[in-house]
């Protein structure tokens, strides 16, 4: 079945350092879309990607969706302490059953 | 207020019992969503509704049920408890589905422990 992974698992930046966090599917997506979890909150969404190759940028943060579509990246700039929480992709295919989140980027920020 | 609401916010339940979470959400989405959320393994999609008067199942879907009778509310009831169902639970809503994409409204979630 379509399998969603997403690396690294845990991720200790310092404060104004930069990092990305990957995310690979096994099968090809028609979008992939990214949320935010703060510690004991609820996902957030950050946005959507549904074009081969696109990039989009939110200030400090870059996303990309993979040529193949079966891939995609975040990526933060000078990270700051609100950068804080975990970070999701979730892949989506033509199949309403098969969206699927992978298991998150847990970002932690020394000042 | 727009957006999700869930009830209750935590609940411990004996194993064998029945239980309803309950989840609102009064932004006329079409499309709702029932996840589960377990360390190490991301949110999970329990089952989902398209649209008010249909179903489908997720990744997860044994051991719950959901109806969806209007297009506000979409209950997901464990028939009968066990520990494994220990977990956090996220309703969520967006205005297109899945397969399309579209930005997904998650509620403040339900920590459901079965003891």
């Amino acid at each position: 079945g379509q399998q969603v992974m997403q690396i690294p698992q845990y991720q200790h930046v310092q404060e104004g350092e930069d990092f990305t966090t990957y995310c690979n599917s096994s099968t090809t997506l028609s979008n992939i879309q990214w949320y935010k979890q703060r510690p004991g909150g609820h996902p957030v969404f950050l946005i959507q990607l549904v074009k081969s190759g696109e990039v989009k940028k939110q200030k400090r943060l870059t996303f990309q969706f993979g040529e193949a579509k079966k891939n995609s990246s975040l990526h933060i700039t000078a990270t700051q302490t609100t950068d804080v929480g975990t970070y999701f992709c979730a892949g989506g295919t033509d199949s309403w059953g098969k969206f699927q989140f992978g298991a998150g980027t847990q970002v932690v920020v020394t000042p | 207020i727009a957006g999700i609401t869930q009830a209750p916010t935590s609940q411990i339940l004996a194993a064998g019992r029945r239980m309803t979470l309950r989840c609102t959400q009064d932004m006329r989405h079409n499309a709702m969503y029932w996840y589960r959320q377990d360390l190490g393994l991301g949110l999970r999609l329990i089952h989902y509704s398209n649209t008010a008067g249909t179903t489908g199942k997720g990744e997860v879907p044994d051991g719950y049920s959901v109806s969806r009778a209007n297009t506000d509310d979409f209950p997901l009831t464990l028939a009968s408890a066990v520990p494994s169902q220990t977990s956090v639970y996220f309703c969520a809503s967006s205005d297109s589905g899945l397969a399309t994409g579209g930005e997904q409204f998650f509620g403040p979630g339900t920590r459901l422990t079965v003891l």
